[in-house]
């Protein structure tokens, strides 16, 4: 089992639906939650950061963590052609020297106008 | 501040050809990353360097090198590149472990295809 799993997609909506993105992962020492966010022939920017379990809101996007359940979520509000990208999940144990980031594998958004 | 960049943005090699990535970054960050990105694999760290002079091997580091000679630089290097190294490669930098968010910043990518 993968440390991280992301849902493959791509994934298509029309302008205005709530997109719901998701990962799972198997890993119980992984606090440090991110969503990542990358352009096409880009690389990507950080969209949203959670520490530990809870909801983080900004703007149309929230970020919500399970770590009861290892899952973490990304809640796109009213969805915008701008939002089409891939989303990549990642997570850390810790942010020291050594810290590394899992990534899941991203899954590819399409909003339709 | 141009963040992080990276050099070359496109290379196209013959198998057993070498070559050397560069990434720089003007954020004075302490940490760098070089990292893969392939189609289904998601990102993949090759290595990584902590401080100037520093580096350590990441999840796929077999067939690279690294040198963190400045603070500001990171190169990767391909000794004898190979059809398997096709790939998109990103340098991602990191203030330091201060930073809680263990936010990475990430360059434009340089798309590599060995023949």
């Amino acid at each position: 089992q993968k440390e991280v799993e992301q849902d493959p997609g791509p994934l298509s909506v029309p302008e205005g639906a709530i997109v719901s993105l998701n990962c799972t992962y198997s890993n119980s020492a992984f606090q440090y939650f991110m969503w990542y966010r990358q352009y096409s022939r880009k690389g990507p920017e950080l969209l949203m950061y959670t520490y530990s379990s809870g909801n983080k809101e900004d703007g149309r996007f929230t970020a919500q963590v399970d770590k009861s359940s290892k899952y973490i979520s990304l809640f796109i509000r009213d969805s915008q052609p701008s939002d089409s990208a891939t989303y990549l999940c990642a997570m850390s144990h810790y942010t020291g020297a050594n810290s590394k980031l899992t990534f899941g594998k991203g899954i590819t958004l399409s909003v339709r106008p | 501040n141009a963040g992080v960049t990276q050099t070359p943005k496109f290379r196209v090699l013959k198998t057993g050809q070498s070559m050397t990535l560069l990434c720089a970054q003007d954020m004075n960050h302490e940490y760098m990353y070089w990292y893969r990105q392939d189609p289904g694999m998601g990102l993949r760290l090759i290595h990584y360097s902590v401080g100037e002079g520093t580096t350590a091997k990441g999840e796929v580091p077999d067939g690279y090198n690294v040198s963190r000679l400045k603070k500001q630089n990171f190169l990767l290097g391909l000794e004898s590149a190979a059809p398997s190294q096709t790939s998109v490669y990103f340098c991602a930098s990191r203030r330091d472990s201060r930073v809680p968010r263990g936010e990475q910043y990430f360059g434009p990518g340089t798309r590599l295809t060995v023949t």
